[in-house]
């Protein structure tokens, strides 16, 4: 199985600040990774698929890239609605495996 | 308007079953493969099964197989979790999640809400 590690576990960041995010893996995944966004009470919702792919609807403040076993998510300039719980997942081998997040708080 | 609805779960005592429902509606429900995904406040996010459209392959998380059956119903846009032998562990809030249309396993671009299965004695 492939384990998915995120960092930092927690961050702290003003409303306009740069938020980077990072994801790493136990072993290639190619560029089959996804990132989510979940807020209290909501499901997730997929920001970037294929390392650095927008979903639809997502504003381009939202970027990924990387391939292999790393990876990162960066928000350039945070809104009051990033402020959330951000996943990574990785969908090159099964079983899929999420990593187990960072919370974006407000500093 | 894409949408996903699950429904069953409940309380339940270890060792028991339940069938979890997932409604889809606004799409081609055919076309598309689902999964099902478990959140616990513990352990996170937890990939469970996973079928194609046609449901003839279907894939099970080591710590399910053998215990749950995942099945469609093309038919009647449904998708159903059986899921028998359940443990403490398997307490969590169920999401069915539709794949991104695609080639090959892909991510998810539509969650339902969620049921909550709560196992315990």
């Amino acid at each position: 199985e492939i384990v998915m590690t995120q960092s930092p576990a927690t961050l702290s960041v003003s409303p306009g600040e740069r938020a980077t995010l990072s994801c790493r893996a136990s072993q290639s995944v190619n560029s089959k990774l996804a990132w989510y966004q979940q807020k209290p009470g909501q499901a997730p919702r997929l920001l970037i698929y294929d390392a650095s792919t927008r979903a639809t609807g997502i504003p381009a403040r939202f970027s990924g890239r990387g391939s292999g076993t790393e990876f990162t998510l960066t928000i350039s300039s945070l809104q009051s609605e990033d402020f959330a719980v951000y996943y990574c997942q990785q969908y090159n081998n099964w079983p899929l495996t999420f990593g187990g997040g960072t919370k974006v708080e407000i500093k | 308007d894409v949408q996903l609805v699950e429904s069953g779960g409940g309380l339940v005592k270890p060792g028991e079953s339940l069938r979890l429902s997932c409604a889809a509606s606004g799409f081609t429900f055919s076309s598309y493969s689902i999964n099902w995904v478990r959140q616990t406040p513990g352990t996170g996010l937890e990939w469970v099964s996973a079928i194609d459209t046609s449901g003839t392959s279907i894939s099970y998380a080591d710590s399910v197989k053998g215990r749950f059956t995942l099945s469609r119903d093309n038919a009647k846009n449904s998708l159903y979790l059986q899921m028998n032998s359940l443990r403490a562990e398997d307490t969590a809030v169920y999401y069915c999640a539709r794949e991104l249309f695609g080639s090959g396993t892909r991510p998810y671009d539509y969650w339902g809400q969620g049921t909550l299965v709560t196992v315990s004695s």
